[in-house]
């Protein structure tokens, strides 16, 4: 069965700071990886995706995937308190399945 | 945007009873979720479907049946409910796999 865990729990970081999320899976077959933003009182909105190992830019956020290493990341640059919110990575199975971590909640501070 | 709507979005039961919660989706996509929230546990897969009639097992289905009635509706089941399943409950649709997920605003279901 698919596991996906998430760390940190929790991060806060100042507004204009460097945020930084970790994913890992266990499933070495997993070809498609997302992440997902839920604001307080919503659905999980989907962030952006990654599916080729190295880096993808989108803006402010930049994932990296090293599916070696059974690894998934997020990096957003010059945060911002709008991007305050709980994310979560996603992993698609060969099963069709698409399993979330824990999630990270991620506090930034003006 | 793809919409799903659910409903409803709060629902109070009893112990014992038996719930029902909806959800639709206009988009003509193949595949639809139940996920269940909870804290310190994230979203979890109750139930999934790849297309009307066929039904998928996730990684929590213990106490929930689901049913696919046609491309735009997923129904989640409840028999004899618990308060084990108090929680709020998302459905969710995609139109391939591995493909963007979207989700319905949520039900809050209270099992007293």
């Amino acid at each position: 069965q698919q596991k996906v865990q998430q760390s940190p729990e929790s991060l806060i970081v100042p507004e204009g700071g460097m945020a930084s999320l970790n994913c890992t899976f266990s499933d070495r077959n997993s070809q498609y990886f997302w992440w997902y933003r839920q604001h307080s009182g919503e659905g999980p909105k989907a962030l952006m995706s990654i599916f080729s190992n190295g880096d993808k830019k989108e803006g402010r956020f930049t994932a990296h995937l090293n599916k070696a290493s059974l690894y998934v990341s997020l990096h957003i640059k010059d945060s911002q308190p709008s991007d305050s919110a709980l994310y979560f990575c996603a992993v698609v199975t060969n099963a069709y399945k698409v399993i979330f971590g824990k999630g990270t909640h991620l506090h930034v501070l003006p | 945007e793809a919409a799903v709507t659910q409903s409803p979005r709060n629902k109070v039961t009893v112990t014992g009873g038996n719930v029902t919660l909806s959800c639709r989706q206009t988009n003509s996509h193949n595949y639809m979720y139940w996920y269940r929230q909870d804290t310190g546990h994230g979203l979890r897969l109750i139930h999934y479907s790849y297309g009307a009639g066929n039904l998928q097992i996730g990684d929590v289905p213990d106490g929930y049946k689901a049913t696919r009635t046609t491309q735009e509706d997923f129904f989640l089941l409840l028999e004899l409910a618990s308060p084990s399943q108090t929680s709020l409950y998302f459905c969710a649709s995609s139109a391939a796999r591995g493909t963007e997920v979207f989700f319905g605003k949520g039900t809050r279901l209270t099992v007293v």
